[in-house]
């Protein structure tokens, strides 16, 4: 099994829809992280948590919340889906120094 | 000076080149660098980490000059695996979070 699991794989979904985003890791790290990647403009970050009562906004939070339900457990919502929410994203882990992230397969995700 | 910079390429050599990409950085606080690979459509992996001047494995060579903000990563005898996206990267201002450069994109061709 791989060491951090996202689902869905891929999502299709309408604008104005709720939609959750999971990721479980099995590193037993501390530090999780959401990240999104469209063409040309790279990785940017979302949120992370560096343990289950921690939440920070990233760059572009933005019509994101997460809620890190336990250690392993990391989830992203868009609350009312749009069409510029159309991205892969990217779920990471890292331990206590921050370095070497351990990163999903990713969620494509397209709201039309 | 934005906080991570790349040239975004595309770098097309054939096989057995020799390719170096540049990166700047604008935190001169940052005590650690790292560069990903990225295949297309899939995760960024851990390629190498910069703690200190520089850092070689096999083909693979990073280089940090501090001075001038910028860090280097240099592939030799090039395979057509090695065609992907190369991300430099460092941690923000915070000390929270890694800041992923753009990528620069490799071609290797037979």
């Amino acid at each position: 099994d791989a060491d951090v699991t996202q689902t869905p794989r891929n999502r299709i979904t309408k604008t104005g829809k709720r939609i959750m985003l999971e990721c479980s890791q099995t590193k037993g790290h501390d530090r999780m992280y959401w990240y999104r990647q469209d063409p040309g403009l790279g990785l940017r970050l979302i949120y992370y948590s560096f343990d289950v009562k921690d939440i920070n906004k990233g760059e572009i939070s933005d019509g994101y919340s997460v809620s890190r339900q336990a250690q392993a457990k990391f989830s992203l919502s868009l609350e009312s889906a749009i069409p510029n929410q159309t991205a892969l994203y990217f779920c990471a882990t890292s331990d206590w120094t921050g370095d070497g992230y351990t990163f999903g397969s990713g969620t494509r995700l397209t709201v039309v | 000076r934005k906080e991570v910079e790349q040239d975004p390429g595309p770098f097309n050599v054939p096989e057995g080149a020799t390719v170096a990409f540049n990166c700047t950085y604008s935190n001169s606080a940052s005590q650690s660098f790292f560069w990903y690979r990225q295949d297309c459509r899939k995760e960024p992996k851990l390629l190498m980490s910069v703690y200190s001047s520089g850092n070689e494995d096999g083909r693979f060579t990073a280089q940090l000059n501090r001075a001038s903000q910028y860090i280097s990563l240099l592939i030799r005898d090039s395979k057509l695996s090695d065609s992907a996206t190369y991300l430099c990267v460092v941690p923000n201002q915070a000390g929270t979070a890694l800041i992923f450069g753009k990528g620069t994109t490799l071609s290797v061709s037979s």
